[in-house]
């Protein structure tokens, strides 16, 4: 696609339900990020992916969060047990392999846990 | 560890006025740095990066390893400016890692 692709846009639920978030990278973009923004807060590192596994994994805030990536291509964000807490602007980002690249966002999944 | 600042949460000028958002980092090795930009109802996207040493929509930033910042200069501010700024770090050395955002500016522009 033309560009970083994530869904739902915007998701409500309920305290203690499960939810996954999707995000589908730039097409042979081989590195993924996940960052959390809130306000007040700025962004927020999650989890990095190259190719399909994850270097680097230690922003995931508890053991409730979870990501994988398959094909090297779609990723997938759960998070269990939903709290309150876990509300925020939930974003995905994709570059090419190197470290000077730049990082193309998608618009956000806009999580609302009640 | 790495660690980007960014002490001003909010910054309100008027039209034409000269703008600095600050940064400053904490990192022990090489960094790349760069701004991002999110207007509003728009996603998150580059603005610049100090290896490129270029000027974007009339800002510059440079990258003062001596104070470890790199705030973000536009001579004259424009109304279109307005909109959240993060500053952000990178290691240079390692293959694959990271991109460290600070906490972020809301700049306003005012006419």
């Amino acid at each position: 696609g033309a560009g970083v692709s994530q869904s739902p846009s915007n998701k409500v639920t309920e305290k203690g339900k499960d939810v996954e978030l999707r995000c589908d990278p730039i097409s042979g973009h081989t590195a993924l990020y996940w960052y959390r923004q809130s306000l007040g807060q700025g962004l927020e590192f999650l989890i990095y992916f190259q190719g399909n596994s994850a270097p680097d994994k230690s922003g995931l805030p508890s053991d409730r969060f979870s990501a994988e990536r398959t094909g090297g291509s779609v990723s997938t964000l759960t998070i269990q047990r939903t709290q309150q807490e876990d509300s925020a602007v939930y974003l995905c980002a994709s570059r090419t392999g190197g470290n000077t690249g730049e990082l193309f966002f998608g618009e956000g999944s806009r999580l609302t846990v009640l | 560890a790495q660690r980007v600042t960014q002490p001003e949460k909010l910054l309100s000028v008027f039209k034409g006025a000269p703008v600095e958002l600050k940064c400053n980092y904490s990192y022990s090795g090489s960094p790349e740095l760069f701004w991002y930009v999110q207007y509003s109802r728009q996603r998150l996207q580059l603005l610049l990066r100090h290896i490129s040493r270029e000027s974007i929509k009339g800002f510059t930033a440079d990258l003062n390893k001596g104070e470890t910042s790199f705030h973000l200069k536009k001579p004259f501010a424009q109304e279109e400016d307005s909109a959240m700024y993060y500053c952000a770090l990178s290691p240079r050395e390692t293959s694959g890692s990271r991109l460290t955002f600070g906490e972020g500016t809301q700049l306003t522009v005012n006419p």
